[in-house]
């Protein structure tokens, strides 16, 4: 699976767009970028994924740019209950399904 | 309805001794996945079962660790001759299977090795 690389910190106002980037230059055709966090003290959640067009659910949306090497994780309207750890993480269809964590980008929405 | 559940939540042991960790899938679900998490680190992979075989067990970091799912539910590990190293947040969590189902994690049990 690709590698991938993240800021390990961001700081948000409350209520402001979060966007988060993630890097994965040696992304194949076959692999899917997936999105996780880490809200302290809890599991991880999963976010959203996204093969090659942007994706949108209730939660965010994922931009995954024309050439596939990097990706932004958008939060809309941050809250405070958004503070947590980012994990963008690679998977290869027919593949194994183990989520490789990085050190993920430390999101701390400000009031 | 009911999420993964974990136990112990919290287990405290001594260099040496042998512990078993619990874990229970949401109902349904046929993966099951085995992570630990250490202080400041992302989570990191042990092992995933599709039913009740080992499907990927390349995180598992030696022969100490053993995990089981004879009846393709819930899900034990376990730890011999426990070293102080392998003190950490062990994670579960079961899904689907599939590239396309998210997996969902339990609360983990906090292993603290004396």
């Amino acid at each position: 699976d690709a590698k991938t690389t993240q800021p390990p910190s961001m700081d948000c106002a409350e209520g402001r767009a979060a966007n988060l980037p993630c890097n994965h230059s040696t992304i194949s055709g076959n692999e899917y970028v997936y999105w996780y966090r880490q809200i302290h003290s809890q599991g991880p959640q999963y976010i959203i994924h996204g093969l090659k067009n942007n994706e949108t659910n209730e939660m965010a949306s994922l931009i995954i740019t024309e050439d596939r090497k990097s990706s932004t994780l958008i939060l809309p309207h941050a809250t405070l209950r958004d503070t947590a750890v980012y994990y963008c993480i690679v998977l290869t269809e027919g593949g194994s399904e183990k989520l490789v964590f990085g050190k993920g980008t430390k999101l701390t929405v400000n009031p | 309805g009911a999420g993964v559940s974990q136990t112990p939540s919290n287990k405290v042991t001594e260099k040496g001794k042998y512990v078993e960790l619990r874990c229970d899938p949401i109902s349904g679900h046929t993966a099951l996945y085995w992570y630990r998490q250490s202080l400041g680190q992302g989570p990191e992979f042990l092992i995933y079962f599709q039913g009740t075989g080992a499907a990927d067990d390349s995180g598992l970091p030696n022969d100490r660790f053993f995990a089981v799912r004879p009846e393709g539910s819930v899900s034990t590990l376990k730890i011999q001759r426990t070293e102080r190293g392998d003190s950490a947040v062990y994670l579960c969590a079961s899904s689907a299977g599939g590239l396309y189902n998210e997996q969902f994690f339990g609360p983990g049990t906090r292993l603290t090795v004396l």
